[in-house]
């Protein structure tokens, strides 16, 4: 069975970083793409970034590039988004999920609030 | 970046009739490697996003049959054959074909 269990989010300030990880289990995580959707309820879903099986491509929206940072390391099975200088509209529930062209399983989800 | 344009909004079905949603995207969502990467998600309450159908009309594994996807190019209809009630929630439309990848407004369904 497939799991993505995301953690660490929190309250942060604004220009502060935050470090999101997605635990992966239940398939081949090297063999597989994968991509963070963010939630707010002013904007709905919100594609953030994605990355190739081996973690060679990165791809990343406008309003996170330069700020954000996707990794994987496939020896623990797990996705990484590194967050810098976040600003207030990066409010949002953090979700990872499995996939490239489609995203087929989605993690539950992690709140990060950025506030002072 | 490509913009997807749900309709309607809001659906308030009756248990047990049909339901259709709309999804308008204003450029073709056909890819270079000859597929449309066309989805649509279903979000129950408190819940994450869950594929129902990937390829404009390719059912996703688990999803019942009264679940179908249609369309092409440029306009897209998610189906519900007969509303059940575990049907309720927000149903978005999303294409991959392009980056960013983008998604529709939603489309709220709810029982009469």
């Amino acid at each position: 069975e497939v799991q993505l269990l995301e953690s660490g989010g929190g309250l942060v300030q604004p220009g502060g970083s935050l470090r999101l990880s997605c635990a992966a289990s239940g398939f081949t995580f090297s063999s597989y793409a994968m991509t963070w959707v963010r939630q707010t309820p002013g904007k709905g879903l919100e594609w953030v970034s994605s990355i190739s099986g081996g973690g060679g491509g990165t791809f990343y929206a406008d309003s996170v590039k330069g700020r954000f940072t996707i990794s994987r390391d496939s020896s623990k099975n797990t996705l990484y988004l590194q967050m810098n200088s976040l600003r207030a509209e990066d409010t949002a529930v953090y979700y990872c999920a499995k996939g490239f062209l489609l995203f087929d399983f989605w993690g539950q989800g992690t709140l990060v609030t950025v506030s002072s | 970046d490509v913009v997807m344009t749900q309709t309607p909004l809001s659906s308030p079905v009756t248990l047990g009739q049909p339901a259709s949603i709309s999804c308008r995207s204003n450029q073709s969502l056909v890819h270079s490697d000859g597929n449309t990467h066309l989805s649509w998600l279903q979000q129950r309450p408190g819940q994450p996003p869950r594929l129902l159908i990937y390829k404009a009309s390719n059912r996703f594994s688990g999803v019942p049959d009264r679940f179908s996807g249609s369309g092409a190019g440029t306009d897209f209809t998610l189906k519900i054959s007969r509303v059940e009630a575990e049907d309720v929630g927000i149903y978005y439309c999303m294409q991959t074909t392009q980056f960013p990848r983008t998604f529709g407004q939603g489309t709220k369904l709810e029982i009469k």
